[in-house]
């Protein structure tokens, strides 16, 4: 069965640190990946997306996201974390033309002062 | 500005009641869909559309249903057969395999 899993429920980091949120998936085909942003009682930003070519893709608010398709992983890192990080973040898998998106379960991050 | 407007933000039914929330996009996207979050659930795919008066069930369809009548359009009905609609809905429209989201409606059944 396909399926997305985001490992960790809850990460904190402190304030200019660096961060890695992690993403594996379960999928038959060549993956289209997506790593989405939602702050509290919002709708979700799109940070980047994966759909081929260089495994290294640049996102916005200077996020990155490299896939391994040997670890079925689309792990998300941003070098120095901003106190307006702190949010929940989404991986998301699809394939082309299906027009459904499987979502992970969401990772929430906490920022230190 | 383009973008997708979901309305109201807030919403409070009482049992039995069926309730509508609405969905708009003028990005000129062909599909669109609604989703519902619960927490530590993720979201979860209700209804979705890839053209106009054509949509396919999702995951957990039971209790809502949906009408796509305009591309700009795709209305949620949540009816008195879903047993718990309280949650956080959101819809989002998409193109070449991308898919962008809406602010959301918060449905709270009293």
């Amino acid at each position: 069965a396909q399926s997305v899993t985001q490992p960790d429920i809850h990460i904190t980091v402190s304030e200019g640190a660096s961060l890695e949120l992690r993403c594996n998936y379960s999928y038959g085909a060549t993956p289209y990946l997506f790593w989405y942003v939602q702050s509290p009682g919002q709708g979700l930003q799109l940070l980047l997306k994966y759909f081929s070519g260089d495994t290294l893709v640049q996102g916005i608010k200077g996020f990155e996201a490299e896939f391994k398709r040997s670890q079925s992983s689309f792990n998300l890192r941003k070098p120095s974390v901003h106190w307006s990080d702190a949010a929940e973040y989404f991986c998301a898998v699809a394939s082309s033309g299906t027009y459904k998106y499987i979502f992970g379960t969401g990772t929430r991050l906490k920022v230190l002062a | 500005d383009g973008g997708i407007t979901q309305s109201p933000k807030y919403l409070f039914r009482k049992e039995g009641q069926n309730v509508t929330l609405s969905c708009e996009q003028n990005l000129n996207h062909d599909a669109m869909y609604w989703y519902r979050q619960d927490p530590g659930q993720g979201l979860r795919l209700i209804y979705y559309s890839q053209i106009v008066n054509d949509f396919q069930k999702g995951d957990i369809a039971e209790g809502y249903s949906v009408s796509r009548e305009k591309k700009e359009s795709f209305p949620l009905t949540v009816t008195s057969a879903q047993k718990n609609p309280t949650a956080f809905y959101l819809c989002a429209s998409g193109k070449a395999d991308t898919q962008y989201f809406g602010p959301g409606t918060r449905l709270t059944v009293l």
